[in-house]
């Protein structure tokens, strides 16, 4: 089962350059979620869509935006990228709209250094 | 504020030690969630169990289970009998009314390595 896939696996990105991380998922689920995970520092939570056509603000969403045109992709863009968003960013899916007993999946990962 | 505290940043075992990962969450809500996951070296997230805050029941589930008590805001989690295939960083996490989304909020993870 594929679950959630992200793309690309690992990217190098010049400063200033913009990028998209995509992210599917194939479970219908209507919650999906960008995470960052920094040394030391655990996961944080970037942005979050609650269902498709809705997006909101996590605890690190500056330089960032997302849009969720349907249920099962969740793009993140970097529109123009600097260092401090080198990070390992995760996508994560839940069943039902961002309901607190859900659990969240997670995809493999998106390796990402900004030069 | 941290809202959920791993205290342990790394721990180091030999095979077939019994090893207990800490995890103290903080919380005003009276229904909440808490997570365990395992990050092995290869990086995907795992999950591994999920509680809900009207359950106190300890759960096993063969090697590892997990103590939970209100009482101390805690979620502890023991491996027994430790094998070199639970190196890994493991995640506490935590989801409330207050988090975005109900997102989680997760510790900043414990490191356990197992040597032969």
């Amino acid at each position: 089962t594929a679950g959630i896939t992200q793309a690309p696996t690992s990217q190098i990105l010049a400063a200033g350059r913009s990028m998209t991380l995509r992210c599917t998922q194939d479970m219908r689920h209507n919650a999906m979620y960008w995470y960052r995970q920094d040394l030391g520092l655990g996961l944080r939570l970037i942005h979050y869509s609650n269902t498709a056509g809705t997006t909101g603000k996590g605890e690190v969403p500056d330089g960032y935006s997302v849009s969720r045109a349907n249920t099962d992709d969740f793009p993140l863009t970097l529109a123009s990228a600097v260092p401090s968003q080198t990070s390992v960013y995760f996508c994560a899916s839940s069943e039902k709209r961002g309901a607190l007993t859900d659990t969240q999946y997670f995809g493999p990962g998106t390796r990402l250094t900004v030069l | 504020a941290q809202k959920v505290t791993q205290a342990q940043t790394e721990i180091s075992v030999v095979e077939k030690e019994d090893v207990t990962l800490d995890c103290v969450y903080e919380t005003r809500d009276t229904t909440y969630y808490l997570f365990w996951y395992k990050q092995p070296p290869s990086g995907e997230l795992v999950f591994l169990i999920r509680r809900n805050s009207f359950d106190e029941q300890n759960e096993i589930s063969g090697r590892y289970s997990w103590n939970f008590q209100k009482s101390t805001s805690s979620f502890n989690f023991t491996i027994t009998a430790s094998q070199v295939v639970d190196s890994a960083v493991y995640f506490c996490a935590l989801s409330d009314s207050s988090n975005s989304g109900y997102a989680l909020n997760f510790g900043k993870g414990t490191s356990l390595l197992v040597t032969p």
